[in-house]
């Protein structure tokens, strides 16, 4: 198995530009995560899902973020407008059984 | 979901035995224990997780205290390749909401 697998790795933008982070779970895994990890305040869960299904939002840092699962291969993450602040690295992981999560390699977030 | 306590760093022999010490004292009792690990610039990876009983798998034996206020990840055999900050946690019942602290920077030197 591939693993999870985030695109683009690297996304650099312009603040006030929409930016959408896209993730492939593991085939089979019914969890789904997005997390956000900053210096300033490390590893965060900002949603996740069970089967397709957004069961807590409460990390969402505000209305510009939102995410989406259409379907048990796809999830995405957009923020509109971006801010500088946004920067950080955001992982997204899956899980077969909501006790092992998997993470992606990440997606670099740079908003100037 | 339980506060948790880990030592900033550690510094561990190649070859020899890694063991992570946590403090959950507040953990309740359908609450788990897990651990993860980041390699610098990788995700997290899970590594174990147990709820009153010992566990051991391919990577890491984990033993928790008797009153399950604390516990010990160990590595048996530590490599360089196992330099990471390991993350333990005190997880909610099904472990979907992990709070990541700041957890314990392992370097492992030969």
């Amino acid at each position: 198995d591939a693993g999870v697998i985030q695109s683009p790795r690297h996304e650099v933008t312009e603040m006030g530009q929409e930016v959408t982070l896209r993730c492939k779970p593991i085939s089979g895994h019914d969890y789904l995560f997005w997390y956000r990890q900053t210096m300033m305040r490390g590893l965060e869960l900002l949603i996740y899902f069970n089967n397709n299904v957004p069961i807590d939002d409460s990390g969402m840092p505000e209305d510009r973020f939102s995410a989406k699962m259409p379907n048990a291969s796809f999830s995405t993450l957009k923020i509109q407008p971006s801010e500088p602040r946004d920067s950080a690295v955001y992982f997204c992981a899956s899980s077969p059984n909501r006790y092992e999560q998997y993470f992606g390699p990440g997606t670099r977030l740079t908003v100037t | 979901d339980a506060k948790t306590t880990q030592p900033p760093s550690m510094d561990c022999a190649e070859g020899r035995a890694a063991n992570l010490p946590c403090n959950h004292s507040t953990i309740s009792g359908n609450e788990y224990v897990y651990w993860y690990r980041q390699i610098h610039s990788q995700g997290p990876q899970y590594i174990i997780h147990g709820l009153k009983n010992n566990e051991t798998n391919e990577m890491a034996s984990l033993i928790i205290t008797e009153d399950r206020k604390s516990s010990t990840l160990i590595l048996p055999h530590a490599t360089l390749r196992d330099t990471a900050v390991y993350y333990c946690i005190g997880g909610g019942e099904y472990g979907n909401k992990l709070v990541f602290g700041a957890g314990t920077i392992l370097r492992v030197k030969s």
